[in-house]
């Protein structure tokens, strides 16, 4: 059985940009997280997609959107990059049930300059 | 709010050792709770979870992590560390979204000497 797969695996981006990540979650699971990470705030919940619909939301400015296909595919999109918006992004996906473990990608490491 | 807090920024344990990770949360009610591991360039793995019941929680790997209550403390312990296990751990709490919504410590790093 297939991992969770993102891609790009890298990225690299300029300010004022926008950028979309895609994750393909493993075969049958329902539910897509985002997380971001980076060395100073470490590991943050951006959303999560169950069934093509947002049914959690982190702290995250507007900016910082996602939106899940009825194949359980999901994309991440950023706009207007800010250095800022430098991190890891991994996706992790479930079954969708609250008591699920979570099984995560390899993440993709998106550089803003 | 949640909160989780890994005191230890590194830690370097001699091959053969024992580990002890400490991880303390914050959380009204009773947690979810949960250790992963993140090798170089990888995604996080899950080594084992709290969710309720046995307070002494076996994972995968040969860790084991204890829940105390009194302490708000979820502490990861291993016999003997192999050099395999370098790596960085992170603790976890989830609220009442469960598992998918996780409010994460900033990590542990662990070296292992020879």
């Amino acid at each position: 059985k297939a991992g969770v797969t993102q891609t790009p695996r890298y990225l690299i981006k300029t300010r004022g940009q926008q950028v979309t990540l895609s994750c393909s979650p493993i075969s049958g699971h329902r539910s897509v997280s985002w997380y971001q990470q980076t060395p100073g705030q470490g590991l943050q919940f951006l959303f999560e997609y169950f069934s093509e619909t947002q049914r959690n939301k982190g702290n995250f400015p507007g900016r910082f959107s996602g939106r899940q296909f009825s194949n359980s595919r999901s994309e991440m999109n950023v706009s207007t990059l800010e250095l800022g918006d430098s991190a890891l992004y991994l996706c992790a996906s479930s079954g969708g049930r609250l008591d699920e473990k979570l099984f995560f990608g390899s993440g993709t490491q998106l550089s803003v300059l | 709010a949640q909160s989780v807090t890994q005191p230890d920024i590194h830690i370097t344990v001699s091959e053969g050792a024992s580990l002890e990770l400490r991880c303390n949360y914050s959380y009204g009610a009773t947690p979810y709770l949960f250790w992963y591991v993140q090798s170089p360039g990888q995604g996080l793995q899950l080594l084992l979870k709290y969710f309720s019941g046995d307070t002494l929680v076996q994972g995968i790997k040969g860790f084991e992590a204890e829940f105390k209550r009194s302490q708000s403390s979820f502490n990861l312990r291993k016999p003997s560390v192999h050099w395999s296990d370098a790596a960085e751990y992170f603790c976890a709490v989830g609220g009442n979204s469960g598992y998918s919504t996780l409010t994460f410590g900033k990590g542990t790093m662990l070296l292992v000497s020879p």
